[in-house]
Parts: structure tokens; sequence; C-alpha cells
């Protein structure tokens, strides 16, 4: 079957830096996606890949590895307005959108 | 403002009361979703549309319809709600390209949340 795996929550202290996984079972591939949303609001994009390697946009950088189906997201210089889930979200041969569950992130201070 | 508007927000209604969510876009997109949100488990799709009168079933459409009549709305119609569709419920929007489905960016809406007693 298909699956995003990601850790339930991680805990990270302001102004660190976090990574967060993701590995994917999915049949086919086309893209993987990184999403944030903050406690009872919509999800917001965050990044988008597709070719192997890393991708960095200002604190966050996001990477992909096809040959292992494993993804990550990097962010830097932690805030406390990062507390949020980051939701992974894979694409598979069909072009639909198969979603992990998302990792809930805690920032202290 | 590009948006994707929900109405309403928050519900609260009883079993086998009907019921529709509208959900509206301004950006012109031709992809749009409807998703439910419950606790440990993500999103999870539950129809969606390539245009205008094109939907088709996602991962978990039973108890639910929709329709396309427009391209800018996409409401999601409970014909006879249960307690187990009480759920967070967000409506999504995006531009189509080469015929994929969800492939770009999707725009979400603020959420709506459902309670069935």
């Amino acid at each position: 079957g298909q699956n995003i795996d990601q850790p339930t929550e991680m805990t990270a202290t302001e102004g660190a830096i976090v990574q967060i996984n993701c590995t994917y079972q999915t049949s086919g591939f086309n893209g993987l996606f990184w999403y944030q949303q903050h406690a009872g609001e919509a999800p917001t994009f965050l990044s988008y890949n597709v070719l192997d390697g890393l991708e960095e946009k200002g604190r966050f950088s996001s990477f992909l590895s096809r040959s292992k189906g494993y993804s990550y997201l990097l962010l830097k210089e932690l805030q406390m307005k990062d507390s949020a889930s980051y939701l992974c979200a894979g694409i598979d041969s069909n072009y639909q959108l198969i979603w992990g569950a998302g990792t809930k992130l805690i920032i202290k201070p | 403002e590009a948006q994707v508007t929900q109405n309403p927000r928050y519900l609260i209604t009883v079993t086998g009361k009907k019921l529709t969510v509208t959900c509206s876009q301004n950006m012109n997109h031709e992809y749009m979703s409807w998703y439910r949100q419950d606790p440990g488990l993500g999103l999870r799709q539950i129809y969606y549309s390539m245009n205008v009168e094109v939907t088709d079933k996602g991962d978990v459409p039973e108890g639910y319809k929709v329709s396309r009549k427009e391209k800018r709305n996409f409401p999601l119609i409970l014909e006879s709600p249960s307690p187990n569709q009480t759920s967070l419920y967000f409506c999504a929007s995006s531009c189509e390209t080469s015929g994929t489905k969800g492939y770009n960016e999707q725009f979400f809406g603020p959420g709506t949340r459902l309670t069935v007693l």
C-alpha cells in the first residue's frame, strides 16, 4: 500500500536547528510537498521537491532522495512562531496526493 | 486578495439533517478539492474536481456529495450526516497544468469544524 511516515511530535529550542524526516512508499513518484499548519488553521505551502537534492528558501530547506524514498525539512534559527505541524505529502503515479499525519513541532524558549 | 473561503466556519448539527458547506475561490483555479482532517490521520481527500462539471471520488467519499457548476464554487453536501462525519473540513484549490491532479501548490480555505450529534 501507499504510505507516508513522519514522526508524530518533535521538540526543539528557540534559535536551534531541527530536521523533520519523512519517508514515503508510493506507487510511482511525482514529487513531494511540505506544508505548515498552525493549530486550528489551514495548511500553507512550504516547498515542493521532485529532483534529488536540497532546495533552500530562507530559514527553511527541503531535501529529497528518490532512491531512498526519503525527504526532510530543515528549519534553522528556530522562532517561537515556527511551532506548528508540518505535513509531508507525496504525489503518486496517478498524481494523487498521499498525506502523512503530520509532525507537531514544539519550540521551547 | 487571492483566497479560498468556506462557510460556515463552525457547525453543530444533528444526525440526518442535510447540510451544505460552501467553498469559493477567486483565483480562477481549475482544480478544487475537499479534505477532512482527523487527529492522527492526516488529511484525507473526499472529492476533487478537475474543472467545471468534472468531479471524482477521493479516498473517503462515502456519505458526501459535491457539485461543480461554476469554476469558483465547489460545495460539499452531507445528505444525512452521521456522528462519524464529525471532523475538520478543508477546501483547497490549485491551478492545473498538463492535466495533472493537484500537482501544483494547493491553497486551502480556513476550515469548517463540523460536529454531528
